[in-house]
């Protein structure tokens, strides 16, 4: 089946750690997409990646970091410096750019002790 | 900045009752307009987008959306709701002046049998 796994789905870390959330797809897009959900408050974009080995801030970078070396993955690290970081966190691709339809993932709950 | 605003956060209604939520956007150029719906338990999915051509577009389950250009919105209609509708509701817009997607804050629909 075609789709956007994300691992792990509850993520439990204490203040001070950096955490990395997996994000994988194996639907042949070449945009991916890191977003945080809180209550009340949407989807906010962190970063995206239109393109490997090329990414760019979102609205709300600050204290998280990403790489794109292969297609098909995107991981978001969570730093220490992010003030805030328990959330949802969910992971999206598309195949045409920003533009385009989003696919997402099934989301990972991250909850900082 | 873009926006876009949704006015209701939290509709309850009665199976059989109409629907009618709300989305509007500040960014005056040209627009690719989507609802996405976060079933209970699932993946955020999309629910029917807007590009060009008819302003009514039709989605899955019986929904549909109206662009008004003069109005900036892009209101989500169902004629008659299902308990099977309760879910989150995010209508999001691009623009091609800030390449990116916006989404809203989210509507909760919950459907009283």
């Amino acid at each position: 089946d075609g789709g956007i796994t994300q691992s792990p789905k509850y993520l439990f870390r204490k203040e001070g750690q950096n955490v990395t959330l997996s994000c994988e797809q194996n639907l042949n897009h070449d945009a991916m997409y890191w977003y945080r959900q809180d209550p009340g408050q949407g989807l906010r974009l962190i970063y995206y990646s239109q393109i490997v080995n090329d990414f760019q801030k979102g609205d709300i970078a600050e204290g998280y970091s990403v790489s794109r070396e292969k297609k098909e993955s995107f991981p978001l690290t969570v730093t220490s410096a992010q003030k805030n970081p328990t959330a949802f966190y969910l992971c999206a691709s598309s195949p045409g750019g920003s533009s385009d339809t989003q696919y997402f993932g099934p989301g990972t709950r991250l909850t900082v002790l | 900045a873009q926006s876009v605003s949704q006015h209701n956060h939290h509709v309850i209604l009665s199976e059989a009752a109409s629907l009618e939520l709300g989305c509007n956007y500040s960014y005056g150029g040209t627009v690719n307009l989507f609802w996405y719906v976060q079933y209970p338990g699932q993946h955020l999915q999309l629910l029917l987008k807007y590009f060009s051509g008819d302003p009514l577009v039709k989605g899955i389950k019986g929904f549909e959306a109206e662009f008004i250009k003069s109005k900036f919105s892009f209101n989500l209609r169902k004629p008659s709701v299902q308990w099977s509708d309760t879910a989150e509701y995010f209508c999001a817009v691009y623009t091609g002046g800030y390449q990116k997607v916006t989404f809203g804050t989210g509507t909760k629909l919950q459907v009283i049998p």
